[in-house]
């Protein structure tokens, strides 16, 4: 069975502080996917980045970063030198090879100034 | 480009009523979904479908049927609305899995439609 652990319900950090949103996933299948989404306040569902079983590398796009580790199931997201405007939640998600795709609880982000 | 668009946006009903809500993507788009969303809970995958005619069942897919008789549509039906069923949901749509890593199920979604059953 699948299944997306985000242990963290909710976080708060002041402005320019980095942190680390973790991401724990179960799946029995050896080709999947892995991503993340962010809804801000408005709602609306904006994807950040997906990565596949066989690519462990990790990735950095502007301040963000994954780290995706098989060896802990693991693919974390970390923010760094957080804005007001990260506030949001954050979804980690799993695929399998037959399409379904599960979410994670999310993780609640608020950035103070 | 219209992307994904769900009607209603927003419905009131009463316990044991029917409705219907729709899913238009004008993307191409083989892959489906319809999920819940509810405080604490996130997103909770309820029908999914991987190509025209074809539907599977989610994470919680009880009280729900769904259809996919155009590969444009996919319907969510209620057929005895309870207020355990008060939620937002959305739909999304992808180009499904693709060929190798780079049509890997990335998902637009729609805008979300609030339902309140009392």
């Amino acid at each position: 069975a699948q299944k997306v652990t985000q242990a963290q319900t909710e976080i708060s950090v002041v402005e320019k502080e980095d942190v680390t949103l973790d991401c724990v996933y179960e799946t029995r299948d050896t080709t999947y996917y892995l991503f993340w989404y962010k809804q801000p306040p408005s709602g609306e569902l904006v994807f950040l980045i997906r990565r596949n079983s066989f690519d462990e590398q990790n990735e950095i796009s502007g301040r963000y970063s994954w780290n995706f580790q098989k060896s802990t199931s693991s693919f974390n997201f970390t923010i760094t030198a957080s804005q007001v405007v990260d506030s949001a939640v954050y979804f980690c998600a799993l695929s399998s090879n037959t399409g379904k795709l599960i979410f994670g609880q999310g993780t609640t982000l608020q950035v103070k100034p | 480009n219209a992307g994904v668009t769900q009607t209603p946006k927003f419905r009131v009903l009463k316990t044991g009523q029917s409705m219907t809500l729709l899913c238009a993507q004008d993307m191409n788009h083989e892959y489906m979904y319809w999920y819940r969303q509810d405080p604490g809970m996130g997103l909770r995958l309820i029908h999914y479908s991987v190509g025209e005619g074809t539907t599977a069942k989610g994470e919680v897919p009880d009280g729900y049927n769904v259809s996919r008789l155009k590969k444009q549509n996919f319907l969510l039906g209620l057929e005895s609305a309870a207020p355990s069923q008060t939620s937002v949901y959305f739909c999304a749509s992808s180009q499904g899995l693709g060929q190798g890593a780079s049509g890997a199920n990335v998902l637009t979604f729609g805008a979300g439609s609030r339902l309140t059953v009392l």
